[in-house]
């Protein structure tokens, strides 16, 4: 089993859609759990961090969070196509140890939202 | 607030040959992590450090190494390069764990 897996793509929404993007985590001790984005050629760029669980909701991107489940979402309001992109979730399991400063990252989801 | 830096954006090498890289982090954090992506791999952690200390270390060979400046700024090096070397090398600025990661836009090596 991987440490963070992400639901297979490619994800296709309309222009307008809400895309849902969905993680699950091996590691029972994570703690927190970041989204990016990445464009083709370009580096990973910073969407969401959630650390507790519930909603947080920043414009048109919420992040989910259920520990009891290790389920991470990112749901995208209104999808542009500017939001096309590959998203990748990322887990932490805190300080401490061997998990300083280390990302564990899913295989990433490809987003294309079409006009 | 300026972003990551890193230098140079793009290498070519032959293997064999050895390869610095450079990142500057977002002043006033400390925490640098390294990153080596692939597309069959995808982004696997290479390791961090934090005031000048290796604080964690992924799983990649000895040929892997790096370091950090007081300053932290931080440098790796892969000596000995392989073909398999080849790929996008991603520095992440952070104040420290477990907070956010900032990445700079990545060094892209080719081996030859």
């Amino acid at each position: 089993q991987k440490e963070v897996e992400q639901n297979s793509g490619p994800l296709s929404v309309p222009e307008g859609a809400i895309a849902s993007l969905n993680c699950t985590y091996s590691d029972r001790g994570s703690q927190s759990f970041f989204w990016y984005r990445q464009y083709s050629g370009k580096s990973p760029e910073l969407i969401m961090f959630i650390y507790s669980n519930g909603d947080k909701e920043d414009g048109r991107f919420t992040a989910q969070l259920n520990k009891a489940s290790q389920y991470v979402s990112l749901l995208i309001r209104d999808s542009q196509p500017s939001d096309s992109a590959t998203y990748l979730c990322a887990v932490n399991r805190g300080a401490g140890g061997t998990s300083y400063g280390k990302l564990t990252f899913g295989q990433g989801t490809i987003l294309t939202v079409h006009p | 607030k300026a972003g990551v830096t890193q230098t140079p954006r793009y290498l070519i090498k032959t293997r064999g040959q050895q390869v610095t890289l450079s990142c500057s982090p977002i002043s006033g954090h400390r925490s640098v992590s390294w990153y080596q992506q692939t597309p069959g791999q995808g982004l696997q952690f290479l390791f961090e450090y934090f005031s000048e200390t290796q604080r964690n270390k992924g799983n990649f060979p000895g040929r892997f190494s790096g370091r950090q400046f007081s300053n932290s700024r931080s440098e790796m090096n892969v000596s000995t390069l392989e073909l398999g070397d080849s790929a996008l090398y991603l520095c992440a600025s952070s104040p420290g764990p477990p907070r956010e990661q900032f990445f700079g836009p990545g060094t892209r090596l080719t081996v030859l």
